[in-house]
């Protein structure tokens, strides 16, 4: 079962945009991390945040994480072409060794 | 840039035949996962293991599908008998210690017919 929702489902944004992708999760986590899917290939990890942080960055790359909400943002600023991908949001629960995924969030940047 | 590699890309098979994926880990992690992803599912979770022992397979439907991991570079997927509805992207996916980002492969992408 997914333990992450991504909103929304699909985004098309011109290049240079920013682009903002929501996830909620039902259940205590470890830590929340974001991943990107080229089509075609497999899952690439961009970014992990721990439940006790609030903010991180990496690059172009914002995410926040607000676990009184169990919600997290993904911010991309300055979109390229090339940022056009799904973005899985994904949470370590349980007995924090599994890492569950959300639905996704199609994102197409136009040039 | 290590990897994780995924055999075969794709495959395609006739209902009732018997299928196994094989997976790489990156060597020296110890964190094997394997997962599915169809449109109308998303990525869901098969099976999971630490240092080659399986701590979790309840998302595997037991009666067909089997994992296992024979020694510390190779995982199996194996599926006997194949039905249509198994027709998806498999992914194995590894990691250094538990809660740690994952590496995954390309997939298998699994037709059965």
């Amino acid at each position: 079962s997914q333990q992450g929702e991504e909103d929304p489902q699909a985004l098309s944004i011109q290049e240079g945009e920013n682009a903002t992708m929501n996830c909620s999760y039902k259940t205590s986590i470890n830590n929340l991390q974001w991943y990107r899917q080229n089509s075609g290939r497999g899952l690439v990890h961009l970014i992990l945040i721990r439940s006790n942080e609030r903010e991180k960055h990496s690059g172009r790359l914002r995410v926040t994480l607000d676990t009184s909400k169990k919600s997290s943002s993904l911010l991309i600023t300055a979109s390229r072409a090339a940022d056009t991908a799904s973005y899985f949001c994904a949470t370590v629960a349980g007995d924090g060794n599994k890492l569950v995924f959300g639905a996704g969030t199609i994102l197409r940047v136009k040039s | 840039d290590a990897r994780v590699t995924q055999t075969p890309r794709h495959k395609v098979t006739e209902m009732g035949q018997e299928v196994t994926m094989r997976c790489q880990p990156i060597l020296g992690h110890n964190t094997v996962f394997w997962y599915r992803q169809t449109m109308m599912q998303g990525l869901e979770l098969l099976a999971y293991f630490r240092n080659r022992a399986p701590l979790d397979d309840s998302g595997m439907p037991k009666d067909r599908f089997s994992a296992e991991m024979p020694d510390a570079t190779l995982a199996t997927l194996k599926i006997q008998p194949s039905e249509p509805r198994d027709s998806a992207v498999y992914f194995c996916a590894s990691g250094s210690i538990p809660a740690s980002p994952l590496h995954f492969g390309n997939g298998t992408r699994l037709t059965v017919t």
